[in-house]
């Protein structure tokens, strides 16, 4: 069975620090999709970023950087230079290629950023 | 205008009501989704369609019914809600073009007293 794990329920930071969100996954397939989203204060989910299985490249988005490391099941997001808008809920999220993209999900990592 | 919309985006209903939660899209996407987000537990998803003809149970299914109206539609049934159904619902789209990434509308507030 599928499993993401995200260790850290919350986590506090004073604006511009660099933050790290660790994302811990468990499948049997070869072939998957992992993602990550953001769910601000205002409730609505954002999607962020998808990575496939193949692609072990890190990426980088402005702020945002993620790090997928198939040899220990992680894929985690960096966020530099934190900013108060960037408090919010964040999930990571895996699903299967073969039968959809039914999407298991961690139970999150609430982000507080304060001023 | 939002590609994915749900409504009611509130509603508080009593034990043993039937309520009926909806979502349309415009996305053009085949797949649709529903899911219900509890505190500490993320989503879970309840009920997934890949086309009209297509309904399959997810993870929490039981006390749950959907039906796919239509490419653009997928609703949610509560039959006879509890109070343990109080959640956050989501509704989702994705298409295999797009690599099957989900995009979720805005959600429903539903609380069972």
């Amino acid at each position: 069975a599928q499993k993401v794990t995200q260790a850290q329920t919350e986590i506090s930071v004073v604006e511009k620090e660099d933050v790290t969100l660790d994302c811990v996954y468990e499948t049997r397939d070869t072939t998957y999709y992992l993602f990550w989203y953001k769910q601000p204060p205002s409730g609505e989910l954002v999607f962020l970023i998808r990575r496939n299985s193949f692609d072990e490249q890190n990426e980088i988005s402005g702020r945002y950087s993620w790090n997928f490391q198939k040899s220990t099941s992680s894929f985690n997001f960096t966020i530099t230079a934190s900013q108060v808008v960037d408090s919010a809920v964040y999930f990571c999220a895996l699903s299967d290629m073969e039968y959809g993209n039914k999407l298991v999900f961690g139970a999150g990592t609430i982000l507080r950023v304060k001023s | 205008d939002a590609d994915v919309t749900q409504t009611p985006r509130n509603r508080i209903t009593k034990t043993g009501k039937r309520i009926m939660l909806e979502c349309s899209q415009t996305k053009g996407h085949d797949r649709m989704y529903w899911y219900r987000q509890d505190p500490g537990l993320g989503l879970r998803l309840i009920y997934y369609s890949f086309d009209v003809k297509d309904i399959n149970k997810g993870e929490i299914s039981d006390g749950y019914s959907v039906s796919r109206q239509a490419q653009a539609k997928f609703s949610l049934s509560l039959e006879s809600a509890i109070p343990n159904q109080t959640a956050l619902y989501f509704c989702a789209t994705s298409d295999f073009s797009n690599q099957e990434t989900q995009y979720f509308g805005p959600g429903t507030r539903l609380l069972v007293l």
